[in-house]
């Protein structure tokens, strides 16, 4: 069966150092997406960065970028020059199989940033 | 655009009672969720739409829920009775079709917190 696991409960940083949420997958399929997602004390669901499976380059997004080993199965969230607004719940989640629309989502990674 | 929309933001209601949680999708998506997050299970996937029709129920809890979407820019979830143990966020999302890709980012609305007493 398909599995996300993020292993850090909580982290605290120091504001404008660089941050990495980890992210680890199970899957047989060649083909799947990954997306991280950030949710504010304010508690929407907000869409951060995707990286599909076939993809040869890491994606990026501004200050976000997504750490792709696709031997290790790992699909690292990296945060740079963090900002204190960075605080936040942040919740990888996978798509399966080819054209499957539903995600699977991790426990998630509280980040803390410190001032 | 105004992404997606979700009403109320806040329900309290006392056992028994019917809940209705209503959501708007961003025009022009194909595809609604319905989730659920608690502390203890997470966020979990209850039902999703493809252009109005149910492709997946599965995550439906039990016959006291239920979802429709009568048309491309409206869904309700409704529980009937409410047990406290339904208290929860109930988030909406939708996502464009693409086709043979799994870009199928999902935008979600702001919740609807719910407390059943």
């Amino acid at each position: 069966a398909q599995k996300i696991t993020q292993t850090q409960p909580g982290m605290f940083v120091q504001e404008k150092e660089a941050v990495t949420l980890d992210c680890t997958y199970d899957t047989s399929d060649q083909s799947y997406g990954l997306f991280w997602y950030k949710q504010p004390s304010s508690g929407e669901m907000i869409f951060l960065i995707y990286q599909g499976s076939y993809d040869e380059q890491n994606a990026t997004e501004g200050r976000y970028s997504l750490n792709f080993q696709k031997a290790r199965k790992s699909a690292n969230l990296v945060i740079s020059a963090s900002q204190l607004g960075d605080s936040a719940m942040y919740f990888c989640a996978m798509s399966f199989n080819f054209g499957n629309e539903k995600l699977t989502f991790g426990t998630g990674t509280r980040l803390t940033i410190i001032p | 655009d105004a992404g997606v929309i979700q009403s109320p933001r806040h329900e309290v209601t006392e056992m028994g009672q019917e809940v209705t949680l209503r959501c708007k999708p961003i025009s022009g998506h194909d595809y609604l969720f319905w989730y659920r997050q608690t502390m203890m299970r997470g966020l979990e996937l209850l039902i999703y739409f493809n252009n109005n029709v149910p492709i997946d129920d599965s995550g439906m809890p039990e016959d006291r829920f239920s979802a429709k979407m009568p048309n491309a820019s409206f869904s309700t979830l409704k529980i009937q009775p409410s047990e406290p143990r339904d208290s929860a966020v109930y988030f909406c999302a939708s996502s464009p079709f693409h086709i043979g890709a799994h870009e199928n980012i999902q935008y979600f609305g702001a919740g609807t917190r719910l407390s059943v007493l």
